[in-house]
């Protein structure tokens, strides 16, 4: 069965300063994943996605994410943050050649001026 | 302008009383799906749809029921809404394949009482 565990519900950085959000997952097989962001009162936006190509995925905005199977990790990561990067971060998962897509329960980011 | 359009975006209703939250793409997606966002819990998965008159269960089926009549839309059926079934509420659509990104509405705000 598949599963991710996002390990902070919140974290705040200073504007400037590196983003660390940290996913870790469960999947019997090959597995695609996703970082989605929520900003307030809106809908979810792709930021990157990973299917088994390059293990450095890019994404929009500066972030990216590195898959680390041997961890079964796939961290958000991005150098500078800035205030517009305040939101909600989602962590998804889904087992390839399915399209059952588990959430996690996501980590609030605050950036502080 | 390519998107997913969920109406109503807001609904107050009363325990008992069917109700249906429309959700339409414009992007001719063969893959549909409906989530519910709860404080603490991320989004979770109540139904998808791969195609047209084919549906399958979420996590979260209970209490709900869906159809995929046509290619574009995918209502979300409460035959008997009940006060835990108040929450927010997304439908998606994505491509099949390598190209699986999903696609989200702006949300439905569901209350119950």
């Amino acid at each position: 069965a598949q599963s991710v565990t996002q390990l902070d519900s919140h974290v705040s950085v200073s504007e400037g300063t590196p983003v660390l959000l940290r996913c870790n997952y469960s999947s019997s097989y090959s597995p695609s994943l996703f970082w989605y962001v929520q900003h307030p009162n809106k809908g979810l936006q792709l930021l990157l996605k990973y299917t088994s190509a390059a293990t450095l995925v890019k994404g929009i905005n500066g972030f990216e994410a590195e898959f680390k199977k041997s961890e079964t990790s796939f961290h958000l990561t991005k150098p500078s943050a800035h205030m517009s990067d305040a939101a909600e971060y989602f962590c998804v998962v889904s087992e390839s050649g399915t399209y059952k897509y588990i959430f996690g329960t996501g980590t609030r980011l605050k950036v502080l001026a | 302008e390519a998107q997913v359009t969920q109406n109503p975006r807001y609904l107050i209703t009363v325990t008992g009383k069917k109700l249906t939250v429309t959700c339409s793409q414009n992007m001719n997606h063969e893959y549909m799906s409906w989530y519910r966002q709860d404080p603490g819990l991320g989004l979770r998965q109540i139904y998808y749809s791969m195609n047209v008159e084919v549906t399958d269960k979420g996590d979260v089926p209970e209490g709900y029921k869906v159809s995929r009549k046509e290619k574009r839309n995918f209502p979300l059926i409460l035959e008997s809404p009940s006060p835990n079934q108040t929450s927010l509420y997304f439908c998606a659509s994505s491509l099949i394949g390598p190209k699986n990104i999903q696609y989200f509405g702006a949300g439905t705000r569901l209350s119950v009482l």
